[in-house]
């Protein structure tokens, strides 16, 4: 069916460090892959996206891994902030229905 | 351009009233899209909209929920009639289709008592 399972849902890390998320899809098709931070009582916003293409993107602090194989993709924020608190997303396109199904979220906090 | 506004931002009402949660989409954007956000359940797609034709309404949950694209830059989903489940956090988004990035609206916080 269509997945997206995406952990952990909770992540605190102390300022400074680096935050990993993960997540799994289950269509072998999926060819796009975009990442949306949402703040506390705000809208999602786009971060980063992937396309099957390749296998990482950078911008900045963020970075987005693919592996094909195993059908999954991570989000890395490194040297992280207290700006960086906030609710993530990944998602992944289902090529057939053509429509982008979201993972449940993690919600980082940064400590300082 | 003011982005995707959404209109009201709060809405509350009773069991059994209409509700008609409405959009403007960004000028250009083909691709229109209703989410609904809730604890449990996340962020779920309702319909998707291109060229104001209906693609997916898969995630509709059931007859209650209809949505329209009366032109190219407006929209309304509508709940008739609303039960207390419904409470959630309405979100449209525009865009230049499904492969492109997706531009939220702000919002409407519905609660049905």
């Amino acid at each position: 069916g269509e997945n997206v399972e995406q952990h952990p849902s909770t992540l605190s890390v102390q300022e400074g460090d680096s935050a990993v998320i993960k997540c799994t899809y289950s269509d072998s098709a999926s060819n796009y892959f975009p990442w949306y931070k949402q703040e506390l009582g705000k809208r999602p916003q786009l971060i980063i996206d992937i396309r099957s293409n390749v296998g990482e993107k950078k911008d900045q602090r963020i970075a987005v891994t693919l592996n094909k194989t195993a059908k999954h993709f991570s989000l890395h924020i490194t040297e992280t902030q207290p700006e960086d608190s906030a609710v993530y997303f990944c998602a992944a396109l289902i090529q057939g229905a053509q429509k982008l199904v979201f993972g449940q979220g993690t919600r980082l906090t940064i400590n300082p | 351009d003011a982005g995707v506004i959404q209109s009201p931002r709060h809405e509350v009402t009773e069991m059994g009233q209409e509700v008609t949660l409405r959009c403007k989409l960004i000028s250009g954007h083909n691709s229109l899209f209703w989410y609904r956000q809730t604890m449990m359940r996340g962020l779920e797609l309702l319909i998707y909209f291109n060229n104001n034709v209906p693609i997916d309404d898969s995630g509709m949950p059931e007859d209650r929920f209809s949505a329209k694209m009366p032109n190219a830059s407006f929209s309304t989903l509508k709940i008739q009639p609303s039960e207390p489940r419904d409470s959630a956090v309405y979100f449209c988004a525009s865009g230049m289709g499904v492969r492109a990035e997706a531009f939220f609206g702000q919002g409407t916080r519905l609660t049905v008592v």
